[in-house]
């Protein structure tokens, strides 16, 4: 069955750096983009970025530009998130999700991993 | 930049009842709207795609309707386990998306 596991809890200093790894499983790594997003305490689901697993062409939100880096590693089927320069309002749970196959969605999702920046 | 506005913010209605649910784009999405359901401390878990199609176990119970700009998730009768946050996602210009700020489902 397909499975997205992503690795554990973060605590991170203000200006440092986190980078979050999604082990996936259960299907053709290649055939399924990886889409992040996360949420802040208290708020909604914000959209991160999105990487292509075929061919590592990415696409992030305009806020993130910059600071962040998605990369995959296609013999290990896990896709990473990497956000640099951390601030306190990037504390949050991040998800990883499975693009559909129809491409207008995402299907299966991580379990979420919660980055806490406090100095 | 499109924007997805869900209403209301907060439904409050009884097992049993049927809940209406609305996800308004700033304009038009085509049917690239999908909805989720989010309970806290789980991932949230695709309900709807393509504005109509149920995903795979989903009961009958939740159905979707829309095009264009506006939308709907109905939950027919409601059970204990569906009182949770719901958002709906538009991915119009795809890879991109676009995630409505939620709305709350609580037992009244």
């Amino acid at each position: 069955q397909v499975q997205l596991m992503q690795s554990g809890p973060e605590v991170k200093r203000p200006g440092a750096s986190m980078k979050v790894s999604c082990k996936t499983s259960g299907y053709n790594f290649k055939d399924h983009g990886i889409t992040w997003v996360r949420q802040a305490p208290g708020q909604g689901l914000e959209f991160i970025g999105w990487i292509s697993n075929y061919n590592g062409n990415t696409q992030s939100a305009e806020k993130m530009k910059g600071r962040v880096t998605m990369t995959t590693d296609s013999l290990t089927t896990t896709a990473y998130l990497e956000l640099r320069s951390l601030k306190s309002d990037d504390t949050a749970v991040y998800y990883c999700a499975r693009d559909c196959s129809a491409i207008s969605c995402v299907d299966f999702w991580g379990q979420g991993t919660l980055v806490t920046v406090s100095s | 930049e499109i924007v997805l506005t869900q209403s209301p913010d907060t439904l409050s209605l009884s097992p049993g009842e049927r809940a209406t649910l609305s996800c308004r784009a700033s304009r038009s999405v085509n049917t690239y709207i999908s909805w989720y359901q989010h309970k806290p401390g789980q991932a949230p878990r695709l309900l709807i795609s393509d504005a109509s199609i149920r995903a795979t176990g989903i009961p009958a119970r939740f159905s979707g309707t829309g095009s264009g700009t506006d939308f709907t998730l109905t939950i027919s009768s409601l059970e204990t386990e569906d009182f949770a946050i719901y958002y709906c996602l538009e991915r119009s210009n795809w890879p991109l998306i676009t995630l409505g700020q939620g709305t709350r489902l609580e037992i009244k």
